[in-house]
């Protein structure tokens, strides 16, 4: 039973680049929650996505940013143009589909993606 | 705006000791809490968590501490082993809410 899994584990990219990050959810889990830890920070909430649905975009940069969850595949966590300042370590967790948050077992989080700008 | 608060970014313990974590939050909204480990390179993992409803959760070494009037939680680890090596985040979330919100975490080194 393969856990939450994201690709690329690390990224590069230029400044003005585009930067795709992938998300496939644990095994019968429909809900994906995106996080960022930047340099000596915790992990900061960005969305919340079910299938083909943004639920809570409220943590999300205003621009550059944009997340889906198609009907097939995984969540993808795009941004454009990236810059320097995007620079940490995204990651995605997965819950089941009875809705939202756990308390008894929070979320299962992948082993991130992390994207470097050069 | 930071309203989950770790103030010590490490603590060193000795092998066989107790190891205690401490994490501040400053909204009264928050009704859940959970403590999760991570290890360099991975993602974090539950480790153990406490409904506001409760003061005090054990799971094996694991004891979770909830002190609402003070809006303080501490995580409790007896014994330390060299394993438990590792960050340690605080999270809290609101009944109503789809996040968690982190702290900084705590870097725990076990020396041997």
């Amino acid at each position: 039973n393969a856990g939450v899994m994201q690709n690329p584990r690390h990224l590069v990219r230029r400044r003005g680049q585009e930067a795709r990050l992938r998300c496939s959810p644990m095994k019968g889990h429909s809900h994906v929650y995106w996080y960022r830890q930047l340099p000596e920070e915790g992990l900061k909430f960005m969305v919340y996505l079910q299938k083909e649905n943004i639920i809570d975009e409220s943590g999300m940069p205003k621009e550059r940013f944009s997340a889906e969850f198609p009907k097939e595949g995984p969540s993808i966590l795009r941004i454009q143009q990236v810059v320097r300042g995007d620079s940490a370590a995204y990651f995605c967790a997965s819950s089941p589909g009875q809705g939202g948050i756990s308390v008894d077992y929070g979320y299962t989080f992948g082993s991130g993606t992390r994207l470097t700008v050069v | 705006d930071q309203q989950v608060k770790q103030n010590s970014p490490s603590l060193s313990v000795q092998e066989g000791r107790i190891s205690i974590l401490n994490c501040d939050y400053t909204n009264s909204m928050f009704d859940y809490f959970l403590w999760y480990k991570k290890y360099p390179a991975e993602g974090p993992t539950f480790l153990i968590s406490i409904s506001s409803i409760k003061d005090k959760n054990e799971d094996g070494r694991f004891t979770v501490f909830l002190n609402k009037s003070a809006k303080h939680l501490s995580l409790h680890i007896v014994p330390s082993q060299p394993g438990d090596s590792a960050v340690y985040f605080c999270a809290a979330s609101k009944n109503t809410g789809n996040q968690f919100y982190f702290g900084t975490g705590t870097s725990l080194t076990v020396i041997p």
